[in-house]
């Protein structure tokens, strides 16, 4: 089945600067790649996915790359703020009809103002 | 729009009874609906998917006569924890996705079970 590993689980920043998380999956069959971002005792918010045909794709001050061959993807955020400190999860997609998510083991973004 | 909620929030309860989740989409007919289990500082963990009118599929590791899953109408799913231990206790979170949503997946707000 679907494995996805995240790396680094924990990542801190100062403020302005940028983040990068990365994930890898296993299943070729995967075509889509959302990333969330979660607030403690919160639901996780979609903050941006792709799609297997697109390697790139970008909204305002986050980014989401993917290489399909390499079976990886990366979250960039740019101009970090305090408030994108929280958790962020990548996740890909599996199952028969593709519509069942496997979550990586988070990240723990902390922006230093 | 694609709205999810559930209720309630948070529950308390003694080791032994049994906790029902309600999970609603308030504002879409959810062709399918997810369970899942976060522990603390952990992931999410699918627990089962539910269709509408069908039987629930329960991943690898899950008990399904102790997570009873029941998707009565295309906007309500429940999930029952049977006889309820301390181990039991987590977030659970449920989602959603309509036939337009492609593969996107929206969450309900999670219920903290605490089973003492």
């Amino acid at each position: 089945g679907e494995n996805v590993e995240q790396h680094p689980s924990t990542l801190s920043v100062q403020e302005g600067d940028s983040a990068v998380i990365k994930c890898t999956y296993s299943d070729s069959a995967s075509n889509y790649f959302p990333w969330y971002k979660q607030e403690l005792g919160k639901r996780p918010q979609l903050i941006i996915d792709i799609r297997s045909n697109v390697g790139e794709k970008k909204d305002q001050r986050i980014a989401v790359t993917l290489n399909k061959t390499a079976k990886h993807f990366s979250l960039h955020i740019t101009e970090t703020q305090p408030e994108d400190s929280a958790v962020y999860f990548c996740a890909a997609n599996r199952g028969e009809y593709g519509n069942k998510l496997v979550f990586g083991a988070g990240t723990i973004l902390r922006v230093k103002s | 729009g694609a709205v999810v909620s559930q209720h309630p929030s948070r529950v308390i309860c003694k080791s032994g009874t049994s906790v029902k989740i309600e999970c609603r989409s308030l504002d879409f007919q959810a062709t399918t609906m997810f369970w899942y289990r976060q522990f603390p500082k952990q992931s999410l963990m699918l627990m089962a998917t539910s269709n509408e009118g069908s039987k629930a599929t329960y991943e690898q590791g899950v008990e399904k006569d102790k997570f009873l899953i029941n998707h009565a109408s295309l906007t309500l799913s429940t999930l029952t924890v049977t006889s309820a231990h301390p181990e039991d206790s987590s977030f659970y979170i449920c989602s959603a996705r309509f036939w337009r949503s492609y593969n996107e997946q929206f969450f309900g707000p999670g219920t903290r079970l605490t089973v003492l």
